[in-house]
């Protein structure tokens, strides 16, 4: 299948500063990148989505201004927790959709952060 | 909201076929039925998707009902490394607009 390479795996920061996630799809153009958070023992919570050339739409509840996001080309997409507080720790995962009927959604391998 | 319902946990003897249940009894004709499953601390990884009829690849099968009401995804001989928790999903395919929604998902356990 797809392969979707997101880096770094983890990251542990300070708090104040900011972090940033890439989101790469290896073997196929991804015109959409969505954004999930995932909290301990809970469900993906989908956070925004990502068109590349155009700016993301966010989810009811997620700051767009602190969860800064870019899909600047159709393999790259990034995700950059600006000004990360504690309550910001948390594993984030992308995936990437390919242009296909019955098209199916690949996953990154997640980023745990931590932010101390 | 997650339009389907699936057990909260299940277990399986190692060796044995892990059958998980969904419920998706609102669904449309347009939309099709995934599974994905996620492996503590990692991406979700797909599984199998299908329509109306039963599917079948190297990991699982899907078995949809008649009414498409609910389906079973079918591990035929469980291992170790299957223990994840698993996601069924309902979502028009080709719709490009209609992101994933994840439920809670069932936790299956594959014991020794």
């Amino acid at each position: 299948g797809a392969v979707v390479s997101q880096h770094p795996s983890r990251v542990i920061c300070k708090s104040g500063t900011s972090v940033k996630i890439e989101c790469r799809s290896l073997d196929f153009q991804a015109t959409t990148m969505f954004w999930y958070r995932q909290f301990p023992k809970q469900s993906l919570m989908l956070m925004a989505t990502s068109n590349e050339g155009s700016k993301a739409t966010y989810e009811q509840g997620v700051e767009k201004d602190k969860f800064l996001i870019n899909h600047a080309s159709l393999t790259l997409s990034t995700l950059t927790v600006t000004s990360a507080h504690p309550e910001d720790s948390s594993f984030y995962i992308c995936s990437a959709r390919t242009d296909r009927v019955n098209e199916k959604l690949f996953f990154g391998s997640g980023t745990q952060l931590s932010v101390l | 909201d997650a339009k389907t319902t699936q057990p909260t946990s299940m277990d399986c003897a190692e060796g044995r076929a892990a059958n998980l249940p969904c419920n998706h009894s609102t669904i449309s004709g347009n939309e099709y039925v995934y599974w994905y499953r996620q492996i503590h601390s990692q991406g979700p990884q797909y599984i199998i998707h299908g329509l109306k009829n039963n599917e079948t690849n190297e990991m699982a099968s899907l078995i949809i009902t008649e009414d498409r009401k609910s389906s079973t995804l079918i591990l035929p001989h469980a291992t170790l490394r299957d223990t994840a928790v698993y996601y069924c999903i309902v979502r028009v395919g080709y719709n490009y607009g209609q992101n994933f929604v994840f439920g809670p998902g069932t936790r299956l356990s594959v014991l020794p």
